[in-house]
């Protein structure tokens, strides 16, 4: 059973153009949502995150929305640079007094090329 | 700040044989620690929670016997897979929190057994 789901295992942006990267749950318990990088063979680094309180946070280049009623959130880096390539985890995680409180479920990941 | 890391990064050992890996947080008290598993070209799989001074939660499916969670301290936790076979291949990965969701991740360690 995939709470967290990633439909699109890759995705390539030239340079400068805009990243947008997806993220469907299916557990309306999930209250926090976060979106980590990764390198291979390296741990996640933590890029954003989300509360449900909120419909859009923005750090710098990186902007994450969500979409309550749709179980949806979204990434978007905006200009897009080759740094960038890797793969992004999006995961979520539970409210207080939850079973998943401060636990992460994890996507399955989406490796992005950012071609110069 | 919010720096994890792991030690061994890599690690071979035989079949029968039992490995502990560590993981640290080196700037923040980290009052729970997470390991993860991930296989690959998949996503990282929670196999237990542990909080300082307690026993840790097991996921379901992960056995408690051979993958031994000593949380010790605020900045330190280990993982001892016992008695490793082929299968107990696989990347690990612990994170710390210190307050709310955010988790911080180590840099993982590639375990080989052979």
């Amino acid at each position: 059973d995939q709470q967290v789901k990633q439909n699109s295992p890759s995705l390539s942006v030239q340079e400068g153009r805009i990243s947008i990267l997806n993220c469907d749950y299916t557990n309306s318990m999930f209250d926090y949502f976060l979106w980590y990088k990764k390198y291979p063979a390296e741990g996640p680094t933590f890029l954003i995150s989300i509360s449900s309180i909120k419909d859009k946070n923005e750090d710098g280049r990186f902007t994450v929305f969500l979409n309550k009623s749709a179980k949806h959130l979204s990434l978007h880096i905006v200009p897009s640079q080759p740094g960038d390539s890797a793969v992004y985890f999006c995961a979520a995680s539970g409210g207080a007094g939850g079973t998943s409180y401060g636990k992460l479920t994890f996507g399955q990941g989406t490796i992005l090329t950012v071609h110069p | 700040g919010a720096v994890v890391s792991q030690h061994p990064s890599r690690v071979i050992c035989k079949s029968g044989t039992s490995v502990k890996i560590e993981c640290r947080s080196l700037d923040f008290q980290a009052t729970t620690m997470f390991w993860y598993r991930q296989f690959p070209k998949q996503s990282l799989m929670l196999m237990a929670t542990s909080n300082e001074g307690s026993k840790a939660t097991y996921e379901q499916g992960v056995e408690k016997d051979k993958f031994l969670i000593n949380h010790a301290s605020l900045t330190l936790s280990t993982l001892t897979v016992t008695s490793a076979h082929p299968e107990d291949s696989s990347f690990y990965i612990c994170s710390g929190t210190r307050r709310g969701h955010e988790q911080y991740f180590g840099p993982g360690t590639r375990l080989t057994v052979t």
